[in-house]
């Protein structure tokens, strides 16, 4: 069975102190990984798609990678409005019209 | 835009009363899917559907069931609420199946508390 990890449940940063937020997966075989953001009261809104070990993708002060167990969703110089849950979530081969959620970390950015 | 519609942002109904969530897109998107999302537990899927009148179970199905008799709408019934379905209800869709890698879009949400 699939399984999605996020790690730290939650996290409080500093505006403009860096940080990495943990996603470990375990899939049988990885179609995509994808990250989502969700503010308090509303659905999730599209980040990223990642589909092999080694990519990395770009927005703004939110940069995600992937590895073959684990993607990172890295934030740089995070302003308050980067405060949101962000979700990870995977698709596997076998799951075709499905994604594999994990619980979300939970950011905040002290101004 | 991708624009994923739900018709009801809160709502309250009374145990046994049979729920309607009403969910439209505007994308012409083949696949749509109902999730409920829970404190601690995530979004799991509770159906999708990938055509018109077409539909499969996802992870937790029992309670529910849905219907799409058009393309862009999409509805999830609870025959007779219970409080144990208390949650917020997300609708969403994406083109032509995830084979592709295509993104699910979300919709705002359905606040249900079931008394």
């Amino acid at each position: 069975e699939d399984q999605v990890t996020q790690s730290p449940e939650a996290l409080r940063l500093q505006e403009g102190e860096s940080s990495s937020l943990n996603c470990s997966y375990t899939v049988s075989g990885l179609r995509g990984l994808f990250w989502y953001r969700q503010d308090p009261g509303k659905g999730p809104e599209f980040l990223f798609t990642l589909y092999s070990a080694g990519e990395e993708k770009e927005k703004e002060r939110l940069k995600a990678t992937l590895t073959k167990k684990e993607s990172f969703l890295h934030i740089t110089a995070p302003k308050p409005e980067d405060s949101a849950t962000y979700l990870c979530a995977v698709q596997d081969d076998f799951g075709a019209n499905n994604l594999f959620f994990g619980t979300g970390t939970r950011l905040t950015v002290i101004p | 835009d991708v624009k994923v519609t739900q018709s009801s942002r809160y709502l309250v109904k009374r145990t046994g009363e049979k729920v309607f969530l009403e969910c439209v897109q505007d994308m012409d998107h083949e696949n749509m899917f109902w999730y409920r999302q829970d404190p601690g537990l995530g979004l799991r899927l509770i159906y999708f559907s990938y055509d018109v009148k077409m539909k499969e179970k996802g992870d937790i199905p029992e309670g529910y069931s849905v219907s799409r008799e058009k393309k862009e709408r999409f509805s999830l019934i609870l025959e007779s609420a219970s409080t144990n379905q208390t949650s917020m209800y997300l609708c969403a869709s994406s083109l032509d199946g995830l084979n592709s890698g295509n993104t699910i879009y979300f919709g705002e949400g359905s606040w249900l508390t079931v008394v």
